[in-house]
């Protein structure tokens, strides 16, 4: 059974970096054909899709974050991260990661999320 | 970006009842059409794929139908934990989008 966890700080100051890692456990990061997302959701608000990466590496990004985002893979760790840069209040969020899984329907859902984190923004 | 529009953002209706949800979308998304349920504190959980697909596990009282731009959920007979939140979202182009939300509420 796959798990992803998300770790990292619950506290970020304005105008520093956001950085969380996704931990993935029952399967290898790196086999098969999968994508592996960060979205976020603000409380009491919607889901936003930030952005996501291939097993071999290649990024999708929202363009409305696309010039403060970068995602990682380390297939060594079976995990990968999202950095986001120049955080103001409006990024405060609870934060997912997300597999899409492209062996079986494409284009593939999400089918496996992590439990999520809050970051919040604050000084 | 492609905009989703759930209809209604909240609902209120009793166990038992058959209850449809609207997904529109601002232009054609063949039928790349995801449908979510989130609880409260928790992470969204994928009931349906490909606008009519059930995902294995999912109570077969969820049910989903649509093309092109416009999608429905449908729950047959309302349980007692379906009173939560759902979204749909396309995968037919990046940036992948969601609705903003349907809310179901106890009557």
């Amino acid at each position: 059974q796959v798990q992803l966890q998300e770790s990292g700080p619950g506290l970020v100051k304005p105008s520093q970096t956001l950085s969380l890692t996704c931990t993935v456990s029952g399967g290898s990061i790196s086999s098969g054909t999968y994508y592996w997302s960060w979205i976020r959701q603000p409380a009491g608000k919607g889901l936003e899709w930030i952005g996501r990466i291939y097993t071999n590496g290649n990024t999708n990004y929202n363009p409305s974050l696309k010039s403060r985002v970068t995602i990682s893979l380390d297939t060594s760790k079976n995990q990968f991260s999202l950095k986001l840069s120049s955080v103001t209040a409006p990024d405060t969020a609870v934060y997912y990661c997300a597999r899409e899984d492209s062996s079986g329907y494409y284009p593939p859902p999400f089918d496996y999320w992590g439990q999520g984190t809050l970051v919040t923004v604050s000084s | 970006d492609i905009q989703m529009t759930q209809s209604p953002s909240s609902l209120s209706a009793s166990v038992g009842d058959r209850v449809t949800i609207t997904c529109r979308a601002s232009q054609s998304i063949n039928n790349y059409l995801n449908w979510y349920q989130q609880k409260p504190g928790k992470a969204p959980n994928l009931l349906i794929y490909g606008a009519s697909s059930l995902q294995s596990g999912v109570p077969s009282r969820f049910s989903g139908s649509g093309s092109g731009t416009e999608f429905t959920l449908t729950i047959s007979s309302l349980q007692p934990e379906d009173f939560t939140t759902f979204y749909c979202q396309q995968s037919f182009s990046i940036p992948r989008t969601f609705g903003q939300g349907t809310t179901l509420e106890i009557k």
